[in-house]
């Protein structure tokens, strides 16, 4: 069992605006340490999408915002579009395990 | 351009021993500190194994602790991953990832190696 905790899934419709929420602790989103997200396409390796809690590497659009508060953090993607159908991933660093920790994923689907 | 590829992947007998390779290029290896993660069949993403820039930090997650040994080569642009007394709960694909620091996002992943232990 991960100690950042994501719901399964999520499902919205084309256009629709969905949130994936990413719950931890005081040993790591509560401690200050920044989040990250990764996305995961089937048969794919894990790609970069939000860094730093909310910045966007080069080439990921602006439908997809992260945010911050106390133990926990989100992903937003407005606008869903059917090729944002995949497995969505946080990551934080944790204190007393004193390694990075990633969330157990959230899979996207695009009704 | 960045590129990450793992080879060494295969499949062992419990208990067996395997070596991952991840060779880079297209950055200054030496630079960034490298990571190892894996993922088992259907399942979400684990760091095993982290190593800094210069070697001098090293970090396992406990699962592997005692068990894995990450390593480096700079001058060859390379990280390994060296698996021994390996479990049916090893069995996955291990991907090589750059970070800049245990808290740091991992920018650059590799295609992945698999592993697969069975008897």
């Amino acid at each position: 069992q991960s100690v950042l905790t994501q719901p399964p899934s999520v499902s919205g419709a084309p256009g629709q605006r969905v949130t994936i929420s990413c719950t931890g602790s005081s040993s790591n989103i509560g401690a200050g340490y920044d989040i990250h997200w990764y996305r995961q396409l089937p048969g794919a390796a894990p790609k970069l999408l939000i860094y730093g809690t909310r910045s966007r590497p080069s080439g990921v659009p602006d439908r997809f915002s992260g945010s911050k508060s106390g133990t926990s953090a989100s992903l937003t993607i407005s606008e869903l579009q059917a090729e944002d159908e995949a497995n969505y991933y946080c990551q934080s660093y944790d204190i007393s395990l004193s390694g990075g920790v990633f969330g157990e994923g959230t899979k996207v689907t695009v009704l | 351009e960045v590129r990450l590829v793992e080879s060494g992947g295969g499949l062992v007998q419990p208990g067996g021993s395997l070596r991952l390779s991840c060779a880079t290029s297209g950055f200054d290896f030496s630079s960034y500190d490298m990571n190892w993660v894996r993922q088992a069949p259907g399942k979400g993403l684990e760091a095993v194994a982290h190593i800094s820039s210069d070697s001098a930090t090293v970090y396992y997650a406990d699962s592997v602790k005692g068990r894995f040994a990450i390593s480096r080569d700079n001058g060859h642009s390379s990280v390994y991953l060296e698996m021994n007394d390996l479990r049916d709960e090893d069995a996955a694909m291990y991907y090589c990832a750059r970070g800049g620091s245990r808290w740091s996002p991992f920018d650059y992943w590799g295609q992945g190696t698999l592993v697969t232990v069975s008897s």
